[in-house]
């Protein structure tokens, strides 16, 4: 259980384009699902809170108007990198929350490698 | 701010040998603690976690952390390395309420040497 997948899982873009990336929760709903970005070799920086129904919670220093979230269900939460540019090239990770008793447990899906060429 | 610290970017054992990872938070408050694996290229998993209870803590893979307040730390041991453990692992904290973030440590990298 508690499965979350992520497509596509690498995608390769022209700089100028605009690329959407789906995170699915496959066997439960979340309300809340998030979305990080990684670097290599470095750690997970989170760059929003997906809240169904609502607009996201951007971390600060996240340009919003870039990074388009959009969570239209419980399953379904879309990150659309806009007019993408080669620093935009990175590893984006989400999870999706499950609420339980003191915590919300966070499952992550398996990463999407952008490359912005 | 909350900040967690992992001393340690690179770690190297041989097989068979003790693993031991180590992480530290700064909080006054105690918050959830959570260790994570991590495959090139793939997602993280959750290997363990700490929420309320007993401190020593085992999760999958034959690894376990035990939470020590007094210490402010969570490190990650193993008693015998396998060649599958090379990975890289994130200590995390999340102190819950509304947001609920998960707040990482900048990760080690496990490198098991036959």
């Amino acid at each position: 259980g508690a499965v979350v997948s992520q497509h596509p899982s690498r995608v390769i873009c022209k700089s100028g384009t605009s690329v959407k990336i789906e995170c699915r929760s496959l066997d439960f709903q979340a309300t809340t699902m998030f979305w990080y970005r990684q670097f290599p070799k470095q750690s997970l920086m989170l760059m929003a809170t997906s809240n169904e129904g609502s607009k996201a919670t951007y971390e600060q220093g996240v340009e919003k108007d870039k990074f388009l979230i959009n969570h239209a269900s419980l399953t379904l939460s879309t990150l659309t990198v806009t007019s993408a540019h080669p620093e935009d090239s990175s590893f984006y990770i989400c999870s999706a929350e499950i609420p339980t008793s003191g915590y919300n447990e966070q499952y992550f899906g398996p990463g999407t490698r952008l490359t912005v060429t | 701010a909350q900040s967690v610290t992992q001393l340690g970017s690179h770690v190297s054992v041989s097989e068979g040998a003790l693993v031991l990872l180590r992480c530290n938070y700064s909080s006054s408050v105690p918050p959830y603690l959570f260790w994570y694996v991590q495959y090139p290229n793939q997602g993280l998993q959750l290997l363990l976690k700490y929420t309320t209870g007993a401190t020593l803590v085992k999760g999958i893979n034959g690894f376990e952390a035990e939470f020590k307040k007094s210490e402010t730390s969570f490190h990650l041991t193993k008693p015998s390395a396998h060649m599958s453990d090379a990975a890289e692992y994130f200590c995390a904290v999340s102190y819950g309420g509304a947001t609920n973030k998960l707040i990482f440590g900048t990760g080690t990298l496990l490198a098991v040497q036959p």
